[in-house]
């Protein structure tokens, strides 16, 4: 079955810096990469996505890469804000028949004012 | 729209007592997930259901049944539970197409004394 490995598993960043989480996965047929932010006490939300036949996504300060050759994609949060304080999450998703999803472990990012 | 519920939002056990959690969306999502989340170990699939009718297991699917009796609920049943099941469970939904993304519920925490 699909494994991903995340890491870091925690981050501390100054207040706008960038902050990078990087994911790797294991089976070649997947081909939807998700991130999830949860804050603390709350319930993991989508934040941005990215699918196989696409190398980059932006959504003003979150951009996403992947690099399906190496099987490792990104998560980059530039001019991060006490607010980006939280743990997110990588999932590959194999969309052959269901949809099977694997997280990864988490990242806590934690931003320094 | 309430986006998916669970009942209840806590709930503490004895070793061998048995329990359901309830998981409702009005999405008319197809897709339905039972989810743990333990401290460095991310989000395990427990069990899931491609529709109403159907379930199947996930990643750690011991100790737990499931039954989607109608297409909005998707229920999680504990027979006798253990310790070990202490965890928060979160519930989530999406549609079938490829690569959606999944809503999650606000969670369940659980403890087994």
């Amino acid at each position: 079955g699909e494994n991903v490995e995340q890491h870091p598993s925690t981050l501390s960043v100054q207040e706008g810096d960038s902050a990078v989480i990087k994911c790797t996965y294991s089976d070649s047929a997947s081909n939807y990469f998700p991130w999830y932010k949860q804050e603390l006490g709350k319930r993991p939300q989508l934040i941005i996505d990215i699918r196989s036949n696409v190398g980059e996504k932006k959504d003003q300060r979150i951009a996403v890469t992947l690099n399906k050759t190496a099987k490792h994609f990104s998560l980059h949060i530039t001019e991060t804000q006490p607010e980006d304080s939280a743990v997110y999450f990588c999932a590959a998703t194999n969309s052959g028949g269901y949809q099977k999803v694997t997280f990864g472990i988490g990242t806590k990012l934690q931003v320094i004012p | 729209n309430a986006g998916v519920t669970q009942t209840p939002k806590f709930r503490v056990l004895k070793t061998g007592q048995s329990m359901t959690l309830l998981c409702a969306q009005d999405m008319n999502h197809e897709y339905m997930y039972w989810y743990r989340q333990d401290p460095g170990m991310g989000l395990r699939l427990i069990h899931y259901s491609v529709g109403e009718g159907t379930t199947a297991k996930g990643e750690v699917p011991d100790g737990y049944n499931v039954s989607r009796l109608k297409k909005q609920n998707f229920l999680l049943g504990l027979e006798s539970a253990a310790p070990s099941q202490t965890s928060v469970y979160f519930c989530a939904s999406s549609y079938s197409e490829q690569g959606s993304e999944q809503f999650f519920g606000p969670g369940t925490r659980l403890t087994v004394l």
